[in-house]
């Protein structure tokens, strides 16, 4: 089945820092890749996405890119902020003929950000 | 545009009873999605509906149950609540069956004692 790996936080990072956060994969056929964030309180945002092998997904300054060969789909920022601290998650879905799309989410990793 | 709201945010029950959580879906989106999120856990996926079917459904019992309201509003139902049940309950929205792009609500808690 499918099935999806993060690093284990929390993750705590100076102001200014580069972020990396792992995520990698398992899925049959071919998958399309996400990143969720969410801030305390409050649900899921999709923060990104990539549909097939080498796409780039990006958006406020993060940025992941699907690599087939290393089934994974790890996040990055150049510069994280305070404002950055949030749980983030890795997600694959998987659209099978005659069954609902839907999301398979590793387990997450807490971003800390301070000054 | 109104995003997904859920109800309540938080509730207590004890074993054995029975729970229904709700969800409105934000305008335009016909399609709603359970998910239960345990502590410290990535959200399941519970079950999809889609003009008020169920369609698709992932590893839980039967005492797990949904329905869908010709507005295309959601509820969740559960029977015979065990204490491992306890967990954030998370309702998302789309357009269509094959939207990947969802939109989650803020969550229900739900405490079994």
């Amino acid at each position: 089945g499918n099935s999806v790996t993060q690093m284990e936080g929390p993750v705590t990072l100076s102001e200014e820092a580069f972020l990396t956060i792992n995520c990698t994969y398992t899925a049959t056929g071919y998958p399309s890749l996400f990143w969720y964030v969410q801030y305390p309180g409050e649900g899921l945002q999709l923060l990104l996405k990539a549909t097939k092998a080498d796409d780039k997904g990006s958006n406020k300054g993060f940025e992941a890119t699907y690599r087939k060969e290393t089934t994974s789909f790890h996040l990055e920022k150049g510069s994280v902020q305070v404002s950055d601290s949030a749980v983030y998650f890795c997600a694959l879905s998987s659209l099978n003929t005659g069954t609902a799309s839907k999301l398979t989410f590793g387990t997450g990793t807490r971003l800390q950000v301070t000054l | 545009e109104t995003g997904v709201t859920q109800s309540p945010t938080h509730l207590i029950k004890t074993r054995g009873q029975q729970v229904t959580l709700r969800c409105s879906s934000q305008s335009g989106h016909n399609t709603v999605s359970w998910y239960q999120q345990a502590l410290g856990q990535g959200p399941q996926f519970i079950f999809q509906y889609y003009r008020e079917e169920e369609n698709g459904r992932g590893n839980f019992p039967p005492r797990f149950s949904g329905l869908q309201f010709p507005n295309y509003s959601s509820e969740l139902n559960v029977n015979a609540l065990e204490l491992d049940d306890s967990a954030l309950y998370l309702c998302a929205s789309s357009e269509g069956v094959g939207g990947e792009k969802l939109f989650f609500g803020s969550g229900t808690q739900l405490s079994v004692l």
